[in-house]
């Protein structure tokens, strides 16, 4: 259980477009969904909290212009990189966080797509 | 969120146990202590967590101290496919913030 979609695994695009990239909670409703993304050889930072019918919340230094996310179900959340350009390319990653086991959010594990490699020409 | 501190890589021989160590001497009595590990070219993958208490499942066990400063992650019997990036988090339900993490390699 606790499956987390994400598609596509791969993108190739031209600098000027704009790409959009799925997240899909398979077998669980999902109120909160997370925004990774990581560049070679670092670790995942967040990149933005996204809450099924309000608005993102985007960490300190991310343009909420340039990554639009929309969770408009509670199994489905989107990220828009808007305009990409080559900086922008990197391993993009969501997480939903999983079913209830009582005592808190800290006791609710967040499950992660495979990730989406954005490469940007 | 309380900061962790792992060893930066680990070697393991096939069939042997991975033991990868973990301190949080800062953790608060909210906090649970959560292990994942990523895969070269995948997302993380939830392993366990807890709070307290040791715990087990399928994947692993989760050994804490009693005074919750550190913990210990096992893997029973590492295979060549355990090889990743092992990553202690401690967790509020606030953000999940990842650090470098333990890369362990299992070698046969």
């Amino acid at each position: 259980g606790a499956v987390v979609s994400q598609h596509p695994s791969r993108v190739i695009c031209k600098s000027g477009t704009s790409v959009k990239i799925e997240c899909r909670s398979l077998d669980f409703q999902a109120t909160t969904m997370f925004w990774y993304r990581q560049f070679p050889k670092q670790s995942l930072m967040l990149m933005a909290t996204s809450n099924e019918g309000s608005k993102a919340t985007y960490e300190q230094g991310v343009e909420k212009d340039k990554f639009l996310i929309n969770h408009a179900s509670l199994t489905l959340s989107t990220l828009t990189v808007t305009s990409a350009h080559p900086e922008d390319s990197s391993f993009y990653i969501c997480s939903a966080r999983g079913p209830y086991l009582g005592e808190g959010y800290s006791n609710q594990p967040q499950h992660f797509g495979d990730g989406t490699r954005l490469s940007i020409l | 969120d309380a900061k962790t501190t792992q060893p930066p890589s680990m070697d393991c021989a096939e069939g042997r146990a991975a033991n990868l160590p973990c301190n949080h001497s800062t953790i608060s009595g909210n906090e649970y202590v959560y292990w994942y590990r990523q895969i070269h070219s995948q997302g993380p993958q939830y392993i366990i967590h807890g709070l307290k208490n040791n715990e087990t499942n399928e994947m692993a066990s989760l050994i804490i101290t009693e005074d919750r400063k550190s913990s210990t992650l096992i893997l029973p019997h590492a295979t060549l496919r355990d090889t990743a990036v092992y990553y202690c988090i401690v967790y509020n339900g606030n953000k999940l913030v990842f650090g470098a993490g333990t890369i362990l390699r299992v070698k046969s």
